[in-house]
């Protein structure tokens, strides 16, 4: 069964960092572009991040460019994003979500909850 | 960023009524569309790609349809599973990009 379990996520202060891991099991990891979607507080769905097969390509959606950082980890079937000077628009469910290769994301976890406030 | 834009935001609707969703897209994106269904608390799911092709498992209720800028989601018989949000993505160029949704409500 293809499964992707966020973890990491939590309340941190403005101007904080975060590390959120994504752990993926059922598939071949290494075979697969990789990306963060988060949804804020009833709100739609905004892409963050993907990260191509062995770390090719990265991508990063102009609101948190120069803030956050994809990686992967293709021996321990993990995804990772590190959020760095965070803000209160930061504040969402992140899920990762596996790519099938053209850009839409066939597989989601079940989101991890970040929340940024004083 | 291409821009994507859904109609409407909010749908009534009772079970078996035929419910038709549009995406529009302020530039050409082809067929590089992808529709989800969102129930809340949970991740979406995905339902349709390449504008028209169904997701393995997905009931065939659901289809897609069009190219360029303009796009539907058509469920031709509503089930009460399927009241839900429903999201449009494009995925021509990055950075990829999501309509705002539409809500899918009971009548």
């Amino acid at each position: 069964e293809v499964q992707l379990v966020e973890s990491g996520g939590g309340l941190v202060k403005p101007g904080g960092s975060l590390r959120l891991s994504c752990a993926a099991s059922g598939f071949s990891f290494s075979s697969n572009t990789l990306t963060w979607v988060r949804q804020g507080p009833g709100k739609g769905l905004e892409w963050v991040s993907s990260i191509t097969t062995s770390g090719g390509y990265i991508y990063y959606a102009d609101s948190v460019k120069g803030r956050f950082t994809i990686s992967r980890d293709d021996a321990k079937n993990s995804l990772y994003l590190q959020m760095n000077s965070l803000r209160a628009e930061d504040t969402a469910v992140y899920y990762c979500a596996r790519d099938r290769g053209a850009g839409y994301f066939d597989c989601w976890g079940q989101g991890t909850l970040v929340t940024v406030s004083s | 960023d291409i821009q994507m834009t859904q109609s409407p935001s909010t749908l009534s609707a009772s079970v078996g009524d035929r419910v038709t969703i549009t995406c529009r897209a302020s530039q050409s994106i082809s067929s590089w569309l992808a529709w989800y269904q969102q129930k809340p608390g949970k991740a979406p799911i995905l339902l349709i790609y390449k504008a028209s092709s169904l997701e393995s498992g997905v009931p065939s209720r659901f289809s897609g349809s069009g190219s360029g800028t303009e796009f539907t989601l058509t469920i031709s018989s509503l089930q009460p599973d399927d009241f839900a949000t429903y999201y449009c993505q494009q995925y021509n160029s990055y950075s990829w990009t999501f309509g705002q949704g539409t809500k899918v409500e009971i009548k």
